[in-house]
């Protein structure tokens, strides 16, 4: 059983698209997390959920929309993509704020 | 401000040796949790090791073990009887309530 799972796990796309990265867990977990690993491995994070409700927001181009649907699901929209945006995303969650966090496979995104 | 450091951009280890990986971290809080992270090619990220640190004693998984100083601010990884399959970025990560900080990693070679 996959804990965490994000689709796509490769994302092609131009300059100027929009796409959305979706994340779902089963852990019965409060809390999700978008993080962005950059070229050199650095990462970082994004956003994160407490029960559907956003309570971290890092300085992230307001082309980014984190959706929470459900406490089960946290999806990733990108508007209007740039070079800069190419990364792996990770999702991730946790029980509650603190607790050991668990990842997704990563979502490799390459913006031609 | 939160910040990990890792010192050691790459570390070597032959197989079936010890090897410790550094990590030191700055926070003003009082209560907060210290974790390695293991990032192989596959990109996955596998939870190592984890720290609280209102636990004096340290933490152990295996052959994995870490040295935790609260007052230094130090939390080093030690791998004993290093295996092929150990070869991977390590990444320290520090929570305090909710996002993880990262370091930078360690790349790990693991040499037959």
């Amino acid at each position: 059983d996959t804990a965490v799972s994000q689709t796509p796990k490769y994302l092609v796309t131009q300059m100027g698209n929009d796409k959305s990265i979706k994340c779902e867990q089963n852990l019965g977990h409060d809390t999700m997390y978008w993080y962005k690993q950059d070229s050199k491995k650095f990462l970082k994070i994004m956003f994160s959920y407490n029960n559907k409700e956003l309570i971290i927001n890092e300085t992230v181009p307001n082309r980014f929309s984190p959706k929470s649907p459900d406490k089960a699901h946290l999806n990733l929209h990108i508007n209007s993509l740039e070079l800069g945006d190419s990364a792996v995303y990770f999702c991730a969650s946790s029980l509650s704020g603190g607790e050991t966090q668990y990842f997704g496979p990563g979502t490799r995104l390459l913006v031609l | 401000a939160q910040t990990v450091t890792q010192s050691q951009p790459e570390m070597s280890v032959q197989e079936a040796e010890t090897v410790t990986l550094s990590c030191t971290y700055d926070t003003s809080e009082s209560d907060y949790y210290l974790f390695w992270y293991k990032q192989p090619p596959s990109r996955q990220m596998i939870l190592v090791i984890r720290q609280e640190a209102y636990k004096q004693q340290n933490a152990t998984e295996n052959r994995f073990s870490v040295n935790f100083q609260k007052a230094a601010k130090s939390f080093s990884l030690k791998i004993s009887d290093s295996q092929l399959g150990d070869a991977a970025m390590y990444f320290c990560a520090f929570v305090a309530k909710y996002a993880l900080n990262f370091g930078k990693g360690t790349s790990l070679l693991v040499t037959p």
